[in-house]
């Protein structure tokens, strides 16, 4: 069964650069690498998604290497606001499951 | 474009109580998803459907069951509430592309007494 594995909790400062690493256990040929944000009483919220390489949008940059066991999401000059629990997971090209780990709980202090 | 809509946001029950939560999305999505989330944990599926009509167990489906007589709507059922199910439950949507995005509704939070 396919499954990541993240650090529990991540400390960090305003303006400096997060990065957490997720490895994947048997990701699948056809797995996207998916990453979601949660806020405290807040459903979890897409960040970014990636097959291999690396993918770069207005929040955050995600980077996979070519063997694709692991990946990196990286969070660039962090926020206050940046505070949440980020959560790596597969994503099938063909639907079913959506299976969360426990996720990462990013702390951003002043 | 309401997105993923959850009815009710709070509820309390006593034990031995039934109840049902409504999820709603107007994204006209194939998958859906029912979680729950316990303090301080991550995200546990309970059931999914991949389709009108369908059904799957997920990781935690005792205690629920599930039905989607409509694309747009999935329901989930608790028989016979327990307070092991005081939790906050998220129901989530998503298209059937590759890769695709969910969707995420804002939670109802069940306490059972």
């Amino acid at each position: 069964l396919a499954k990541t594995t993240q650090p529990i909790s991540m400390d960090s400062y305003e303006g400096q650069e997060v990065n957490i690493t997720c490895s994947h256990n048997n990701i699948a040929t056809n797995d996207y690498i998916t990453w979601y944000q949660q806020f405290p009483s807040q459903g979890p919220r897409f960040i970014i998604q990636g097959y291999k390489t690396k993918v770069t949008n207005e929040v955050a940059s995600l980077f996979i290497p070519a063997d694709r066991k692991s990946s990196t999401l990286s969070l660039p000059r962090v926020s206050l606001s940046d505070t949440a629990v980020y959560y790596c997971l597969f994503c099938k090209a063909a639907g079913n499951k959506l299976t969360f780990g426990g996720g990462t709980r990013v702390l951003v202090k002043p | 474009n309401a997105g993923v809509t959850q009815t009710p946001k709070f509820r309390v029950l006593k034990t031995g109580q039934s109840m049902t939560l409504l999820c709603a999305q107007d994204m006209n999505h194939e998958y859906m998803y029912w979680y729950r989330q316990d303090p301080g944990m991550g995200l546990r599926l309970i059931h999914y459907s991949v389709g009108e009509g369908t059904t799957a167990k997920g990781e935690v489906p005792d205690g629920y069951n599930v039905s989607r007589l409509k694309k747009q709507n999935f329901l989930l059922g608790l028989e016979s509430a327990a307070p092991s199910q005081t939790s906050v439950y998220f129901c989530a949507s998503r298209g059937s592309g590759a890769g695709t995005e969910a969707f995420f509704g804002q939670g109802t939070r069940l306490t059972v007494v």
